[in-house]
């Protein structure tokens, strides 16, 4: 099944400051997800972007996607200690109704 | 208010015992899913109900077997269990029958521990 892969695999940043992170997947997709996890906790769905938008924003966070280069990121300005958490990327270009997961960022937000 | 409510979270258990997970959904969601996660976080899915049929039946042994008694319900059974079978097991539910145009909402998970 389809599999985006996130880069960076990990991340520490101060807090205050941006955290970016990318996603890369390889055939064509109709929506990219991004997830967040934190620590012993089920995922939270952040943001649904479909092909046909280059960019989304909700609150502090920024998806961005390129069709042509099959990739996203994730941006989170401003980041705060309660952002510390993996984050995931997932897409539908599994078929057959399935999102197929990244392996996910692990990102450090120290205070 | 639990939106997606799995029980129990912690579950250590000796190799070769039968184990069940329940997993309840007050969402009114039309389609259910049980993922498994590895120690490196990795998400694969293992089945997917919409409206009580099966839609997805990954490769998994058939020491797995999910039962859905209605929509808002999906348990997974699980027979002599290995010590590969150790993970973490999130069930997850989403609208619609087109599952992937909508965001998926998770229950907390519930860690398997064979033993």
């Amino acid at each position: 099944s389809q599999q985006g892969e996130e880069d960076p695999q990990a991340l520490s940043i101060q807090e205050g400051e941006n955290a970016t992170m990318n996603c890369s997947y390889k055939t064509s997709i109709n929506n990219l997800q991004w997830y967040r996890q934190n620590s012993g906790r089920g995922l939270v769905h952040l943001i649904l972007i479909r092909s046909n938008e280059r960019e989304k924003h909700s609150g502090r966070l920024r998806v961005t996607l390129d069709t042509s280069k099959k990739s996203s990121s994730l941006l989170i300005t401003a980041s705060r200690a309660a952002d510390t958490a993996s984050y995931f990327c997932a897409t539908d270009a599994g078929g057959n109704n399935r999102l197929a997961f990244g392996k996910g960022n692990q990102v450090v937000v120290i205070p | 208010d639990t939106a997606v409510s799995q029980t129990p979270k912690y579950l250590v258990t000796q190799m070769g015992n039968d184990k069940s997970i329940k997993c309840e959904q007050n969402l009114g969601h039309d389609t259910m899913y049980w993922y498994k996660q590895d120690s490196k976080k990795f998400l694969k899915i293992m089945f997917s109900y919409n409206n009580k049929e099966l839609i997805i039946n990954e490769t998994v042994p058939n020491r797995f077997s999910p039962k859905s008694p209605d929509k808002a319900h999906l348990n997974l059974h699980i027979n002599s269990l290995e010590l590969g079978d150790s993970a973490v097991y999130f069930c997850a539910s989403s609208l619609g029958q087109g599952a992937t145009n909508y965001g998926y909402t998770f229950g907390s998970g519930t860690r398997l521990t064979v033993v």
